[in-house]
């Protein structure tokens, strides 16, 4: 399975919203659908697993949506610190993990 | 507090050979299947190699197979990448990351990273 994510970058001011998309080649189980966040010099961060579920302490203007081959990363507001690259991952039924190429989010 | 440690990085010629480590505390680390996932300069996140958590099956990208070796060692609560043959494009920052979830499965946890330069 691959992964595709659009946009490759995002330009967009604090307070506005953004919206992510990742897109398999084919239909996948949201149950195995994760979403990262990436900041320079830092370790990756979960925000979203099973496609819609928010991971521990991550702020609520996060969510998640999707299923089939569309999956959705929505940020309601962006804040400052929101600014990082976001990565896609895809857990297969060959025990395999796929990132997608990860879209990068930046201030306009 | 899950904490995942790593240590052994460093710069090897290619060809050469390096083991990356990772100390696991927080969880019961046997309990767990286990991952490395690296990035490579300016570009981004791979998963290279899992294994489950009794350490009896090992799952490797095909980029990989042959070359990288997860392990695990469960007494110590310990997880290994042994890098051989190592070639400039495997320069890269290597996660140690905890796979998480019952019915989901994803990377809850992760290391700080380890950076393998491989350069004459």
């Amino acid at each position: 399975i691959v992964l595709t994510q659009s946009p490759g970058t995002l330009s967009v001011s604090p307070g506005e919203r953004a919206t992510l998309s990742c897109r398999a080649s084919q239909s996948v189980g949201s149950t195995y659908l994760a979403w990262y966040q990436h900041k320079p010099g830092q370790a990756p961060r979960l925000l979203i697993y099973g496609a819609s579920s928010r991971a521990t302490g991550i702020p609520d203007r996060f969510s998640g949506s999707g299923s089939g081959t569309d999956f959705t990363l929505t940020i309601s507001r962006l804040e400052p610190e929101d600014f990082a690259v976001y990565y896609c991952l895809h857990y297969g039924s060959s025990s395999r993990f796929t990132f997608g190429p990860g879209t990068k989010v930046d201030i306009k | 507090e899950v904490q995942l440690l790593q240590s052994g990085g460093g710069l090897v010629h290619p060809g050469g050979s390096l083991r990356l480590s990772c100390e696991a505390s927080g969880f019961t680390f046997s309990s767990y299947a286990m991952s490395w996932v690296r990035q490579a300069p300016g570009k981004g996140l791979q998963w290279v190699a899992g294994i489950t958590g009794s350490g009896t099956s090992t799952y490797y990208a095909d980029s990989v197979k042959g070359r990288l070796t997860i392990s695990r060692d469960n007494s110590k609560n310990t997880l290994y990448l042994q890098l051989d043959s190592l070639r400039a494009e495997d320069t890269a920052i290597f996660y140690c990351v905890k796979v998480g979830g019952n019915v989901q499965v994803f990377f809850d946890y992760w290391g700080q990273g380890a950076l393998v330069t491989v350069s004459s």
